[in-house]
């Protein structure tokens, strides 16, 4: 059974920190994507990546796919209370066509 | 705005009852899943359909089903509702290749 796991599950922060998070696997995805998600509503996409070693950029969001894709990492530079929610990473298994969601990490950031 | 239309977006239902809740992929999208996601729960998939046929199955219940239709949208069937059914219900679509789902805004399913 593939698995992702996201760390850590709980972040509460002050703003104008500085925090990652971490989704790892010992599967290999053809894709990996982020996703953020405000209470009772849809994730919403922040980024795919599909190269192995990829690095994305999105503001003060960098993404990086591992070198051997299975797992990737999230940082954030100076967060704001804005960036508080969800955030999942999916991998998709092009064998199955199965997106394989990550648990979640809760990030809470304070003003 | 991701393209993708869930309806309704809440529903209110007693044990024992069957809902219908029904999804619309973005344009020229494919392929659509469906996810259930209970209370600080994580997405749990559901089903695939791509262009009409059923790709991938997850942990769907017997007493849930799904199709898609010819017009490429897609409905997930809920019957014998128990009270562990309460979740918020999300389809996603994705093109060809399927490298990025995107996501509807969601039912909320209340089963009292």
């Amino acid at each position: 059974t593939q698995l992702l796991e996201q760390s850590p599950q709980f972040l509460s922060i002050q703003e104008g920190e500085n925090l990652t998070v971490y989704c790892n696997s010992s599967s290999v995805f053809s894709s990996l994507q982020w996703y953020r998600q405000e209470p009772g509503e849809g994730p919403v996409l922040l980024v795919t990546v599909v190269t192995g070693g990829e690095v994305k950029k999105l503001k003060r969001l960098t993404f990086q796919f591992g070198d051997a894709r299975k797992d990737s990492s999230l940082h954030i530079t100076a967060a704001q209370p804005g960036d508080t929610g969800l955030y999942l990473c999916a991998g998709l298994n092009s064998g199955t066509y199965k997106y394989i969601f990550g648990t979640g990490t809760r990030l809470k950031v304070l003003a | 705005d991701s393209g993708v239309t869930q309806t309704p977006k809440h529903l209110i239902t007693a044990t024992g009852q069957r809902v219908t809740l029904r999804c619309s992929p973005r344009s020229g999208d494919l392929s659509v899943y469906w996810y259930q996601q209970s209370l600080d729960q994580g997405l749990q998939f559901l089903i695939q359909y791509y262009n009409g046929e059923e790709r991938a199955k997850g942990n769907i219940l017997e007493r849930f089903s799904a199709q898609q239709f010819p017009d490429l949208h897609s409905e997930l069937n809920l019957s014998s509702l128990e009270l562990g059914d309460s979740a918020l219900y999300f389809c996603a679509s994705s093109g060809t290749p399927p490298e990025t789902q995107y996501f509807g805004p969601g039912t909320r399913l209340l089963v009292l």
